[in-house]
């Protein structure tokens, strides 16, 4: 079955960097584009990123175009958010998702459990 | 960027009572509109696909209605498990958008 795991949340302070990961099983990881979406406590959900599955086009939300980063490992199964620049309003759980490919792309069939980012001093 | 506006906010719902949620979209996505269950502590779970395609495995007194800019979710004979927060989301542009949400309590 589908499993997505984040892991790398953690508390940092305001203009600090995290680096997150999704480590990806079940699927043919290098075949589906891949996302970010994260959720501020007790918020709705925003979208963040996302990744061909190829890694040959990137796309971002304008809240974090120029500091955030994401990128894929197809070899290791995993997705990755290289977080840079950070603010306090990046607090958040990040969720990485599967994206549905083929003839339902933009729908998130497949969450993971979300990881933590804390950003605080 | 599409906002997704959603109503209501809050709705407070007895077992087995028919409960509808809309969805309004800022300009026509046609039917890139997706809906997603959430609970307390958990990451969201995909409800409906393309405004009205059903999603193995989620139960059938879930269904969607809707295309261009107005979308309706139904939830028929409500569920005391059904007590959550719904989405709306939009794949027709990026950047990908949500709606605020809808959260749904059981009495």
């Amino acid at each position: 079955q589908v499993q997505l795991v984040e892991s790398g949340g953690g508390v940092v302070q305001p203009g600090g960097s995290l680096r997150l990961s999704c480590a990806a099983s079940g699927f043919t990881f290098s075949s589906y584009g891949m996302h970010w979406v994260r959720q501020a406590p007790g918020k709705g959900l925003e979208w963040v990123a996302f990744i061909r599955y190829d890694g040959s086009n990137k796309y971002y939300a304008d809240s974090v175009k120029g500091r955030f980063t994401i990128s894929r490992d197809n070899s290791k199964n995993t997705l990755y958010l290289q977080m840079n620049s950070l603010r306090a309003e990046d607090t958040a759980v990040y969720y990485c998702a599967k994206d549905g490919g083929g003839m339902t792309p933009g729908t998130f069939g497949y969450w993971g459990q979300g990881t933590l980012v804390t950003v605080s001093s | 960027e599409i906002v997704l506006t959603q109503s209501p906010d809050f709705q407070s719902v007895t077992p087995k009572e028919k409960v509808t949620i809309t969805c309004r979209a800022s300009q026509s996505i046609g039917s890139s509109l997706h809906w997603y269950q959430q609970k307390p502590d958990q990451s969201p779970k995909l409800l409906i696909k393309y405004a009205s395609q059903s999603i193995s495995g989620v139960p059938s007194r879930f269904s969607g209605s809707g295309s261009g800019t107005d979308f309706t979710l139904t939830i028929n004979s409500l569920e005391a498990e059904d007590a959550a927060t719904y989405y709306c989301h939009q794949s027709s542009s990026l950047p990908q958008t949500f709606g605020q949400g809808t959260k749904l309590e059981i009495k």
